[in-house]
Order: structure tokens, then sequence, then C-alpha cells
């Protein structure tokens, strides 16, 4: 099993749509759960953390689910500036760096 | 704001070359990185830093080395650049267990 596991998409959806990444994990141990985004050419900032409690931002939701090692991402009424590849981070087994999913890219239409 | 620096955006070299690849950062982070980022592979850790004169290897070493002779500054150097090597290089840096900060990349061609 890889040590985290994204679809890759690409997911083409119409502007106001909802939809949902999926993310897994290998490592029980890991503690640290991100959602990254990153624009074409540009780097990857944060988007938000994951709590095991799960937590909202605006139209974005984050879920951990830690029995089933998997994360998930929901964008409710999308935008076409949410256009991106959003990549899906836990720590690694040491904790001393992050690991990073090949990210799952999203295109928004009008 | 936190501020990650990288001394080129592009870079061409020649096979061969001894390649520098400079990276600062300005929030006295403990921890900085190097990825190597490719279409289809996704971010790559080459070498990792958790303090000055202290580095880890990360999933991809091999040909490469690196330097961190200031808590502020992390060097990625290319001994002998090949083609293989052409890539899109980030640097990033956090403190333990936070977020990392990434700099705008060098995109470097090895021809």
């Amino acid at each position: 099993r890889k040590e985290v596991e994204q679809d890759p998409g690409p997911f083409n959806v119409p502007e106001g749509a909802t939809v949902a990444f999926n993310c897994t994990y290998s490592n029980s141990a890991s503690q640290s759960f991100f959602w990254y985004r990153q624009d074409c050419r540009k780097e990857p900032k944060l988007l938000m953390s994951v709590y095991s409690s799960g937590n909202e931002d605006g139209r974005f939701t984050a879920q951990l689910n830690r029995a089933s090692q998997y994360i998930s991402l929901l964008i409710r009424d999308s935008k076409l500036s949410d256009s991106a590849t959003y990549l899906c981070v836990v720590n690694n087994q040491a904790g001393t760096a992050l690991i990073f999913g090949k990210g799952t890219t999203l295109s928004v239409s009008s | 704001d936190v501020k990650v620096t990288q001394s080129s955006r592009y870079l061409v070299k020649r096979t061969g070359e001894k390649v520098f690849l400079e990276c600062v950062q300005d929030m006295d982070h403990e921890n900085m990185f190097w990825y190597r980022q490719d279409p289809g592979l996704g971010l790559r850790l080459i070498y990792f830093s958790y303090d000055v004169k202290m580095k880890e290897k990360g999933d991809i070493p091999e040909g490469y080395s690196v330097s961190r002779e200031k808590k502020e500054r992390f060097s990625l150097i290319l001994e002998s650049a090949s083609t293989n090597q052409t890539s899109m290089y980030l640097c990033a840096s956090n403190s333990v267990g936070v977020e990392q900060y990434f700099g705008p990349g060098t995109r470097l061609t090895v021809t």
C-alpha cells in the first residue's frame, strides 16, 4: 500500500457543484493531516489542517477517519477559482517530515 | 508573513555541471526540506534537515547532496547534473508538527 493515495482525477464539475476527494494513508501512527492546494506552476499552499473531529472552513469541510485511515475534503458550491490540484498530506512514521499524495486535479467550468 | 525564497526561478545547466540551489527562510524554522516535483510522480522528498549541520535522506537522495551551515539557509547540490534531474525543485520549511511553507520553486533544465 502506498503511503498516501489519492484518485488523480481529473474531476470536471460545473460551477455550484459539490465535489468530494478521498485519500488513504498507510501509517496508522500518523498524527498530522493536511490538505494543500497547488495552482498550475505555483508552489503548494496549505488549504486546511484536518482534525479528528472534522473541521470546516467556509465551503470546505475536512474529515478524518482514523479507523479506516482515510481523509476527505468536501467542496460545496464550487467556484471557477477552485480549479487546482489538491494534495493530501500526512506526517511520516518518525514524525519528522510530511508525505504528500500525488494530488487530485479539479477543474470547475462555467 | 512567512517567506521562503529560492535563488532562481529558472535555471538551465549543461550535463556534468555542478549546480547549487539555494533556499532561505525568515521564520526561524528548525526544519527545512528539498523536494522535486515531476508530472505523474508528485512531490518527492530528496533531503531534509532538522537542525544546522544535520541532514537526513529522503526518498530519492541519489545524485544530490545538501548543506545547512546556517539555520535560515538550506542548499541543494547536484554534483554532476544529468538530464534526468530536469525537474521543478521546491524548498520548504516548518517548525515541528505544523504546516510546511514552500518557496516558489526552481525549474531546472539540464541539457
